[in-house]
C-alpha cells in the first residue's frame, strides 16, 4: 500500500535562510509525487509535482523538490525563505497510471519563517 | 483549468441535525471527485470519491454519505451530526495527475 511520511511536525527557519521540508514515500512502481501548501482556513494550493523526467522539479513561489528514488524521498526546498512562506505543507503520492485512485497525503509540516 | 466551488464557507450545526455540503466543478467534464476531512488543521482523511454519476466509493465507515446526482456536482451529507464530525471539509478534482481543491467548508458541530 502506498504511504507518505513527513517526519517533522514543524520546521523553523529565519528569513533569508534556506529551508527544507522532508518527505519520504512508499509505493510500488514509479510514483507521482506532489507538494501542496495550505494557508489558514483555505484549501490546498498546488506547488509542484514529479511525474517523470528530471529529478529536480521547480514549482511556484521559488520552491523546488528533488526526487530521489534510492532514498524514496521528495524533499521540498527553497534557497531563501520568506516570512510569507509560513504555512502548512503537505506531501502527497499517487500510484502511477491510476488516475481514479486518490492521492495519499502526509500529515503535514508547519513551516514557520521568522523575520 | 478546473475551478471548484464549495459552500458554505463556514457552518455551525447542533448535534443531531442534518448536513448537506455541496461541491461543483467548472471547466471539465466527467471529473473524478473526492471529499476529504481535515481535523485540527492537520492531516487529510479521504472520505469518499466518485468516478462518475451515481458512483460513490467510501473509504471510512461513519455517519456521513455522499452522492453525485450530476456530472459536476458532489454532495456530502449526514442525517444526524456528531460532535466528531467537526472539521474542515475539502472537495477535490483530478487535474494533470494531481488535484485542484475547493476553498473548503469549516464545520463546527455544537
Amino acid at each position: 500500500a502506498q504511504s507518505v511520511a513527513q517526519p517533522e511536525d514543524q520546521v523553523n527557519v529565519a528569513e533569508g535562510n534556506p529551508l527544507t521540508v522532508k518527505c519520504t514515500y512508499s509505493v510500488s512502481g514509479n510514483p507521482y509525487l506532489f507538494w501542496y501548501v495550505q494557508y489558514p482556513n483555505r484549501g490546498l494550493q498546488f506547488l509542484l509535482k514529479y511525474i517523470t523526467g528530471d529529478n529536480l522539479v521547480k514549482g511556484s513561489y521559488g520552491f523546488e523538490a528533488e526526487f530521489n528514488k534510492s532514498q524514496t524521498s521528495f524533499h521540498l526546498k527553497k534557497p531563501s525563505a520568506l516570512v510569507s512562506d509560513s504555512a502548512l505543507y503537505f506531501c502527497a503520492v499517487r500510484e502511477p497510471n491510476q488516475a481514479g485512485t486518490a492521492l495519499i497525503f502526509g500529515k503535514g509540516t508547519t513551516l514557520s519563517v521568522s523575520s | 483549468s478546473q475551478t471548484i466551488h464549495q459552500w458554505p464557507a463556514t457552518l455551525v450545526q447542533p448535534v443531531g441535525s442534518p448536513l448537506s455540503l455541496e461541491c461543483t466543478v467548472e471547466g471539465t467534464s466527467n471529473p473524478n471527485l473526492y471529499w476529504y476531512r481535515q481535523a485540527a488543521g492537520r492531516g487529510l482523511q479521504l472520505l469518499f470519491y466518485s468516478v462518475g454519476i451515481g458512483q460513490i466509493s467510501s473509504e471510512v465507515p461513519q455517519n456521513l454519505s455522499a452522492s453525485r446526482p450530476q456530472d459536476r456536482q458532489f454532495i456530502l451529507s449526514s442525517k444526524k451530526l456528531l460532535l466528531s464530525d467537526s472539521g474542515f471539509y475539502l472537495c477535490a478534482c483530478d487535474e494533470e495527475g494531481g488535484y485542484t481543491f475547493g476553498s473548503g467548508t469549516r464545520l463546527t458541530v455544537v
